[in-house]
């Protein structure tokens, strides 16, 4: 059963780094895609981007100039990074695994951003 | 990139079919068979109900069912049951590359 976890800190200040990483169990990381998205409290979900096992990204064109999104298969983990975050940030953070649809994810981790 | 368009909710009695529609443009929905369906009850993560437009995960009910015609995309719940009652995403793969997902609509079961 392949299961995803996400972990990192759950408040970072305005202007900081938001960094997040998600470890995968239950299957080699290797030939898929691995996807962050979000969702503000009481919105809709947000695409921030995917990675393949291979290295190669796509970002959300809002996001792209200050996300960078990595992947450790050695580590069974990927990794997100957004820098720097404003209070417009403040979410829950998925990840999931594939590229145009995610049958498995993680259980999604709230991140406020916060003086 | 704009997201694809939901109907903001959608509402129907237990046993009636309920359609809720995914609007997109000819550079997402449109020109992509990648076209995807997520279930989220408040505070849970999403499960995917249908991908590839048409196709269903296993263990998802065969009541819920997906179509496409031109640049929208549909789900289709037939037999509505009160545990139906959930928020709805649509999602497409971009000619870009990249994923759009639509705004979401909340269903109702009367």
């Amino acid at each position: 059963q392949v299961q995803l976890r996400e972990s990192g800190p759950g408040v970072v200040k305005p202007s900081e780094t938001l960094s997040l990483t998600c470890s995968v169990s239950g299957d080699s990381m290797d030939n898929y895609f691995w996807t962050w998205m979000r969702q503000s409290p009481g919105k809709g979900l947000e695409w921030i981007g995917y990675m393949s096992s291979g290295g190669s990204a796509k970002y959300s064109p809002s996001l792209k100039s200050r996300v960078t999104i990595s992947v450790d298969t050695s580590k069974n983990q990927f990794s997100l990074k957004l820098s720097p975050v404003t209070t417009a940030d403040t979410a829950v953070y998925f990840c999931a695994r594939g590229m145009s649809y995610h049958r498995y994810w993680g259980q999604g981790m709230l991140v406020t951003v916060s003086s | 990139q704009s997201a694809l368009t939901q109907p903001p909710s959608v509402s129907g009695s237990p046993g009636q079919s309920v359609t809720i529609s995914c609007i997109g443009t000819r550079s997402d929905v449109g020109s992509s068979n990648r076209v995807s369906w997520y279930q989220q009850a408040p505070g849970t993560v999403p499960k995917l109900m249908i991908y590839e437009v048409t196709n269903r995960p296993s263990g998802v009910p065969d009541r819920f069912s997906g179509s496409k015609s031109g640049n929208t995309a549909s789900l289709t719940i037939s037999g509505l049951q009160a545990e139906d009652e959930s928020d709805y995403y649509c999602t497409s793969y971009t000619t870009s590359d990249t994923l759009l997902i639509g705004g979401g609509t909340k269903l109702t079961v009367l």
